[in-house]
């Protein structure tokens, strides 16, 4: 089993949809919970960050992270062409290496 | 803004060449790191190092080495390269404690 799994997808949504994307992990000691996102051959970006349990918005991006169910999500709302992306989730324990674990990656496509 | 940088887009190689992959970065990053992306598998961490001279082996260290001489400079080493390494591969890197990784644009790397 891996320590973080997630839906690869592909997703396709109409423009102005809801979009939600979810990662599972196995590892308790998971403290840091990030969102990043790679358009097509460019690297990663990160898009959110979150520590602990909790909510955090940013404009059309919700991240939810909910530590008793090992689930986190990441909302997009009135979702864009331009965030057709691959989202990818990543996470990470406490300790100084800033070493991430990442999920496989969700493809994403908002079509107009 | 950060900055990291990969040598090559693309390359290709053959089946038993030794290949140089290199990363710099311009934000004085104690952390970096070097991961390889492939279908289905998401990013899979090869190498890290959280100092000059300093390495440790990530999930898939097999058939790699790394350098870190300067600070600013990690390089990837396929000592013999073989057809199952042909894939992305992304650089990053981190100030020390912090889990935000920036990445490079990724060398996409064909091995025949």
């Amino acid at each position: 089993q891996k320590e973080v799994e997630q839906d690869p997808g592909p997703l396709s949504v109409p423009e102005g949809a809801i979009v939600s994307l979810n990662c599972t992990y196995s590892n308790s000691a998971f403290q840091y919970f990030m969102w990043y996102r790679q358009y097509s051959r460019k690297g990663p970006e990160l898009l959110m960050y979150t520590y602990s349990s909790g909510n955090k918005e940013d404009g059309r991006f919700t991240a939810q992270v909910d530590k008793s169910s090992k689930y986190i999500s990441l909302f997009i709302r009135d979702s864009q062409p331009s965030d057709s992306a691959t989202y990818l989730c990543a996470m990470s324990a406490i300790g100084n290496t800033g070493k991430l674990i990442f999920g496989q990656g969700t493809t994403l496509q908002v079509k107009p | 803004d950060v900055k990291v940088t990969q040598s090559s887009r693309y390359l290709v190689k053959r089946t038993g060449e030794k290949v140089f992959l290199e990363c710099v970065q311009d934000m004085d990053h104690e952390n970096m790191f070097w991961y390889r992306q492939d279908p289905g598998l998401g990013l899979r961490l090869i190498y890290f190092s959280y100092d000059v001279k300093m390495k440790e082996k990530g999930d898939i260290p097999e058939g790699y080495s790394v350098s870190r001489e300067k600070k600013e400079r990690f390089s990837l080493i396929l000592e013999s390269a073989s057809t199952n390494q042909t894939s992305m591969y992304l650089c990053a890197s981190s100030p020390q404690g912090s889990r935000t990784q920036y990445f490079g644009p990724g060398t996409r790397l064909t091995v025949l």
